[in-house]
């Protein structure tokens, strides 16, 4: 099936270590981004890319990386967890920027 | 900036009854309005969007919603609800720019 997908979809992390999570459409979609949700406070834009090679922050990239080699894969990165971001992460992809996001399934992470 | 408010962060019907979810906006262009449904554990899922034509929007499952100039609204309905139609629901804005930003939600409880 077309779409969106993440790895993993649950994941733990002590304090301080570093993980990849990994998004990847075959829509051939030229934007994608990474939301977090949190209760109660919606979705909150970390990065997006405009296409290959192309990456900018959103409203809350501290303490994240992201990188698009593909047109394809859009991995988040994680360094040096800290328990603030324990969340629930969202890739998302489109055709152009004014809207119709196709969602991935999420990714639970939770740092402690 | 655009913002996005939803009235109601948890609003409960009767199978049956009417559904309303209000969404109020904020945009210094005209903007693209969109309802998203999130259903447990998933990601985002589109339920309609208004792109400037007619102002009475259809989605699937047999919701609409009306967008209002005058009122800054785009509150989304539908005439009965179902049990399946227990999920949470995001209004988003865009100004056909950079920014989309997405409303905090509201959760519909469906009680038989």
């Amino acid at each position: 099936n077309a779409g969106v997908t993440q790895t993993p979809k649950f994941r733990i992390l002590k304090i301080g270590q570093s993980m990849t999570l990994q998004c990847a459409q075959d829509m051939n979609h030229n934007y994608m981004y990474w939301y977090r949700q949190d209760p109660g406070m919606g979705l909150k834009l970390i990065y997006y890319s405009v296409g290959a090679g192309i990456t900018d922050k959103g409203e809350v990239p501290n303490g994240y990386n992201v990188s698009r080699s593909t047109t394809e894969d859009f991995p988040l990165r994680l360094e040096l967890a800290a328990p603030s971001q324990t969340s629930v992460y969202f890739c998302a992809s489109s055709y152009d920027r004014v809207g119709s996001y196709t969602f991935g399934s999420g990714t639970r992470l939770t740092v402690v | 900036a655009q913002s996005v408010t939803q009235l109601g962060s948890h609003v409960s019907v009767s199978e049956g009854a009417l559904v309303l979810l209000r969404c109020n906006y904020s945009s210094s262009v005209p903007p693209y309005l969109f309802w998203y449904v999130q259903y447990p554990n998933q990601g985002l899922q589109l339920l309609l969007k208004y792109t400037s034509a007619a102002t009475l929007v259809k989605g699937i499952n047999g919701f609409e919603a009306e967008f209002k100039k005058s009122e800054t609204s785009f509150h989304l309905t539908k005439p009965s609800a179902h049990m399946s139609d227990a999920a949470e629901y995001f209004c988003a804005v865009s100004d056909l720019g950079q920014n989309f930003v997405f409303g905090p939600g509201t959760r519909l409880s469906v009680l038989p």
